[in-house]
């Protein structure tokens, strides 16, 4: 199994344009979460999503969306990207909302 | 807001010493977990500790949990270099009715230096 993967791993953007992050999972995981990683802040859950077709916000879900269409992916999209919006993102799944999260390697955004 | 939060920030001790970082929480939970961060990569989960137990062990691992005091610890016995890394605890919240807000909500870590 490849667990969780995420790509791309790095990228930059200007401000205003809008991409999409890509989250994979092979384990069958119904829930599926988005953070962003700033230094002294922690983990931020972003979105979140209990199985295809239901998904729900976090705790800084402005200027993100997200869709689950299919188990296995969870995308993240950046609508107009924001300096504010430079951090590390990660994926993680797990087999159920309270179990052990299994974490993608991340992608380092960056705005300018 | 963060729900846990753990303590010291920073913690730097000898090959072969115990290291012990402390998460507290603001609200009654249905579980909590530990997670280790090396540098530049993801989270790899650690122990998960259910609100109804109040110790767990786990090889060099042990955690504890007070609900009435709404704090956990995690004690790492004869640490050794490669336990460098950052600690995280995550809590989800329990609603009023028992069930989950299916949010698991991470601390800010505690950074473990362990020199050799």
């Amino acid at each position: 199994n490849a667990g969780v993967t995420q790509t791309p791993k790095f990228q930059v953007l200007k401000t205003g344009q809008s991409m999409t992050l890509q989250c994979a999972q092979d384990m069958n995981h119904e829930y599926m979460s988005w953070y962003r990683q700033d230094p002294g802040m922690g983990l931020r859950l972003i979105h979140y999503s209990v199985g295809a077709g239901i998904t729900d916000q976090g705790e800084v879900p402005n200027g993100y969306n997200v869709s689950r269409s299919t188990t296995e992916d969870f995308p993240l999209r950046l609508l107009s990207a924001a300096p504010s919006q430079t951090s590390v993102y990660f994926c993680a799944s797990s087999g159920g909302p309270l179990g052990e999260q299994y974490f993608g390697p991340g992608t380092r955004l960056t705005v300018t | 807001s963060q729900q846990g939060e753990e303590d010291p920030q920073a913690l730097s001790i000898q090959e072969g010493e115990n290291a012990t970082m402390n998460c507290s929480y603001k609200t009654s939970i249905n579980n909590l977990q530990w997670y280790r961060q090396n540098s530049g990569r993801g989270l790899v989960h650690l122990i998960l500790i259910r609100s109804n137990e109040r110790e767990k062990h786990s090889g060099r691992l042990r955690v504890t949990l007070d609900t009435s005091k709404k704090s956990s610890s995690l004690l790492i016995t004869a640490s050794r270099a490669a336990d460098t890394a950052s600690y995280f605890c995550a809590t989800d919240a329990k609603r009023e009715s028992g069930g989950s807000n299916y949010k698991l909500t991470f601390g800010k870590g505690t950074l473990l230096t362990v020199n050799p």
